[in-house]
């Protein structure tokens, strides 16, 4: 069974980098057969897909037009885990974020999703 | 960027009656794209349905999903107290991926 475990803060100040984690068991971040997202979801914009990585003999990153100048997302085989990192945050980035396996070859339906974490953006 | 527009806002039934969650795009989507997710109060959505129609591992049958082009629907044959949730619809056939706005399943 497939579970992501996320971590990170969850109260930011404007202009500071958010930072993610979401660790994996039951899968690994280098396989063939799946790829890992960030979405988050607030009051105003609902259910947003953020960006993704996946392995296919190399590592590619996809990013919504929303966040591609900000967001970074970074795989680490050692431990098993991606990570996003977002820059430059302000009141805006104000969600709950999830990390989620996509499955379905590259394009996705996500399953399972993080536990979820809510990121606050205020001075 | 395709809209996903789900009715109605919220639906109110009793435990045993079936509950019908219609999903419309604004644009046609390819049926093995669409999938379905239930999220109750405090928790991560999870995944009910893909290719529009498969339910996904350990979801109860009751659960099912039909349509094609631009309509879509989630059915739950016979509403459980459990069932109390918010339902999305997701496409991702096409970029960017998006999801509907949500149906609120009440129990009376």
């Amino acid at each position: 069974q497939v579970q992501l475990q996320q971590s990170g803060p969850g109260l930011m100040k404007p202009s500071q980098t958010l930072s993610l984690t979401c660790a994996i068991s039951g899968d690994s971040v280098s396989t063939d057969s799946a790829t890992w997202n960030w979405i988050r979801q607030s009051p105003s914009r609902g259910l947003e897909w953020l960006g993704r990585t996946y392995y296919r003999s190399k590592w590619y990153f996809d990013y919504a037009v929303s966040v591609k100048s900000r967001m970074t997302i970074i795989p680490d085989i050692s431990k098993n885990q991606f990570s996003l990192q977002l820059n430059s945050v302000t009141p805006e980035d104000t969600a709950v974020y999830y990390c989620a396996r996509g499955l379905g070859n590259l394009l996705n339906w996500f399953d399972p999703w993080g536990q979820g974490t809510l990121v606050t953006v205020s001075s | 960027e395709i809209v996903l527009t789900q009715s109605p806002g919220t639906l109110s039934l009793s435990p045993g009656e079936r509950a019908t969650l219609s999903c419309r795009a604004s644009q046609s989507v390819n049926s093995i794209f669409l999938a379905w997710y239930q999220q109750k109060p405090g928790q991560a959505p999870r995944l009910l349905i893909y290719g529009a129609s498969s339910r996904a591992t350990g979801i109860p049958d009751r659960f099912s999903g039909s349509g094609s082009g631009t309509d879509f629907t989630l059915t739950i044959s016979r509403l459980e107290p459990e069932d109390l949730a918010v339902y999305y619809c997701h496409q991702y056939g096409t970029s960017p991926r998006t999801f509907g706005q949500g149906t609120k399943v009440e129990i009376k």
